[in-house]
């Protein structure tokens, strides 16, 4: 079975410096695509970046940047410039490529962003 | 529209009441989910349907049913629950057809058993 591994339950970082939050993941396949999902207090969970395991190109997304490491089944995301409306529980998720709807989540990591 | 709707936002129950939770989409999504979140937890995958049919049940208790009418409806129909299953509920719904499609969550359903 898959597992994600998120091992730093909290984070802090000031508001404009850049934070790097870890997700490690075990899995057999070669076909699957990893996530990194977002869920401000009392507010909608949203996706806030996504990398196919087939291509080794790092996905970014403006402030929101990923180094995947395949090898060792590293998927860590960096926030660049931080803002207060980063803070939020962040998951990260793995998901087969095969016909298989069922994302498994980490256990999530909390962002505090301070002025 | 991203938007997943989910009413209500708030339920208080006891042991004996049956309720039912409501999430709609107009995406055009054929795949909708149930998660379960409790505090400071990941969600926890309970039903999926594709194309309004059930396609896996995560061995959730029968006290809990769901229902699909149509491809923009999901329901979530709650009978005698415990007060463990005090919770937030997700819904989300994806295009179907490939897992890297992204999941869009809706805002949740926050469950009180007394």
């Amino acid at each position: 079975a898959q597992t994600v591994t998120q091992s730093q339950p909290e984070m802090s970082v000031q508001e404009a410096e850049t934070v790097t939050l870890s997700c490690t993941y075990d899995t057999s396949e070669s076909d699957y695509y990893l996530f990194w999902y977002k869920q401000p207090p009392s507010r909608q969970m949203i996706l806030v970046i996504r990398q196919e395991a087939y291509k080794q190109q790092n996905a970014t997304e403006n402030r929101f940047s990923v180094n995947f490491q395949k090898a060792a089944k590293s998927f860590s995301l960096k926030i660049s410039d931080s803002q207060l409306g980063d803070a939020a529980m962040y998951f990260c998720a793995y998901i087969s490529g095969g016909s298989n709807y069922k994302l498994t989540f980490g256990k999530g990591t909390l962002l505090t962003v301070n002025p | 529209d991203t938007e997943v709707t989910q009413t209500p936002k708030h339920l208080v129950m006891g042991m004996t009441n049956k309720k039912s939770l409501k999430c709609e989409q107009h995406m055009g999504h054929r795949a909708m989910y149930w998660y379960k979140q409790k505090a400071k937890k990941p969600p926890e995958l309970m039903f999926v349907y594709s194309y309004e049919k059930l396609s896996i049940n995560e061995s959730v208790p029968s006290r809990f049913s769901p229902e699909c009418p149509n491809s923009s409806l999901l329901n979530l129909h709650l009978h005698a629950l415990q007060p463990e299953d005090s919770a937030l509920y997700l819904c989300a719904s994806s295009q179907e057809g490939h897992p890297s499609y992204e999941q869009y969550f809706g805002p949740g359903t926050r469950l009180t058993v007394t």
